[in-house]
């Protein structure tokens, strides 16, 4: 069975405490690995999409990095407007584009 | 601005009663999507439709019907609700094979009673 996986389900840090978010993922055949930031009472906002293992996208003071398993959110001297739930989606090749997601990571940031 | 629409934003409906979720997008995206999402359990896949006048099943149908009423309109209909679809229920889009990110609406907040 597909699953997505992300850990740990809560981050407190304090700001300029880097950290980073875990999503691991069981799947046959890759397609895309997709974060995503949601903020309370709104929908998922796309962050980064990685394709292959290696890959490295970068936004402000996060970073996404990909391997064959897992891919790892990495969230340089975070700041307060951070604190979100982050979200994980895996793509896979024949799904018409569907995407199965994480339960996600819960992060606050306190000042 | 441009983006996915949804409509209503709240809803309470009584045990047995019908409603249609409405979405529309303005990005002339191919696919569309409608996911529900519930504490403990992620977003999980209801329905959606790859291309203009096709609609498929996703990972939770059941007690949901669905039209793609043209390329920019999805709606999602309860039509006897239940209890058990007390959810916050998304519908988001994107280009044929999703390489640009999705882009989500803001939500339905439904509760039935």
């Amino acid at each position: 069975e597909d699953q997505v996986t992300q850990s740990p389900e809560a981050l407190r840090l304090q700001e300029g405490e880097s950290s980073s978010l875990n999503c691991s993922y069981t799947v046959s055949g890759l397609r895309g690995l997709f974060w995503y930031r949601q903020d309370p009472g709104k929908g998922p906002e796309f962050l980064f999409t990685l394709y292959s293992a290696g890959e490295e996208k970068e936004k402000e003071r996060l970073k996404a990095t990909l391997t064959k398993k897992e891919s790892f959110l990495h969230i340089t001297a975070p700041k307060p407007e951070d604190s979100a739930t982050y979200l994980c989606a895996v793509q896979l090749f024949g799904s018409q584009g569907n995407l199965i997601f994480g339960k996600g990571t819960k992060l606050s940031v306190k000042p | 601005n441009a983006g996915v629409t949804q409509t209503p934003k709240f809803q309470v409906l009584k045990t047995g009663q019908s409603m249609t979720l409405q979405c529309a997008q303005d990005m002339n995206h191919n696919s569309m999507y409608w996911y529900r999402q519930d504490p403990g359990m992620g977003l999980r896949l209801i329905y959606y439709s790859a291309s203009e006048g096709t609609t498929d099943k996703g990972e939770v149908p059941n007690g949901y019907n669905v039209s793609r009423l043209n390329k920019r309109e999805f709606s999602l209909r309860l039509e006897s609700a239940a209890p058990s679809q007390t959810s916050v229920y998304f519908c988001a889009s994107t280009t044929r094979d999703g390489t640009y990110g999705y882009t989500f609406g803001s939500g339905t907040r439904l509760t039935v009673v």
